[in-house]
């Protein structure tokens, strides 16, 4: 079975530092990662995802992370944060449930707060 | 593309009544259907999957017959909650996968806030 944490409930961090949010995962077999933002009332937009290849991944809005399998981890970056980028983000893994359905499971989230 | 919609976005209703929400794929035909399942400040709990013209597959815990969920075409899912409770407002995501034969992402709809008085 697989799962995903995230290391940090809550991530303050002033405009225009840096950002880190921290995600490993478990799983038996080979998987793929995606980190998602949710704004507030708001459905999950995907921000990134790892299928296979290079293992650092860019995504939108300036974020990406990179997949270190002898870690599992994958941890989501961005240089420089704006107030925009308050938001939670969720880390999934899915892997093949059989029958072409691919299942996802979610981290419980960071807040992101972008301090002006 | 990959355009997901759900409606309605916000609905409120009596103890005891039923509710049904729709999740579309407006650009691109979805075999495969997910439904989730959000208390606030939490992650998402994967309630249960739906393949096109078959029986959705629900996960360990969630009551088939109080979610029930219909994906009668390769763009369309519904999940109703029926006589729903106070305990079942939450909010619902849908989310949809194309085709098969192969990963593809899942695409998001914007969720459903469903309020039982």
């Amino acid at each position: 079975a697989q799962s995903v944490t995230q290391l940090d409930s809550q991530v303050p961090v002033f405009e225009e530092a840096p950002v880190e949010l921290r995600c490993n995962y478990s799983s038996s077999v080979s998987v793929y990662l995606f980190w998602y933002v949710q704004y507030p009332n708001q459905g999950l937009q995907l921000l990134l995802k790892y299928l296979s290849g290079s293992t650092l991944v860019k995504g939108i809005n300036g974020f990406e992370a990179e997949f270190n399998k002898s870690q599992t981890s994958f941890h989501l970056r961005k240089p420089s944060v704006h107030i925009s980028d308050t938001a939670e983000y969720f880390c999934a893994v899915s892997e093949d449930s059989g029958a072409g359905s691919y299942q996802l499971t979610f981290g419980k989230g960071t807040k992101l707060s972008v301090i002006p | 593309g990959a355009v997901v919609s759900q409606h309605p976005s916000w609905v409120i209703c009596k103890s005891g009544t039923s509710v049904k929400i729709e999740c579309r794929s407006l650009d691109f035909q979805a075999t495969t259907m997910f439904w989730y399942r959000q208390f606030p400040k939490q992650s998402l709990m994967l309630m249960a999957t739906s393949n096109e013209g078959s029986k959705a597959t629900y996960e360990q815990g969630v009551e088939k017959d109080k979610f029930l969920i219909n994906h009668a075409s390769l763009t369309l899912s519904t999940l109703t909650v029926t006589s729903a409770h106070p305990e079942d407002s939450s909010f619902y995501i849908c989310s949809a996968q194309r085709g098969t034969g192969g990963f593809d992402t899942q695409y998001f709809g914007p969720g459903t806030r469903l309020t039982v008085l």
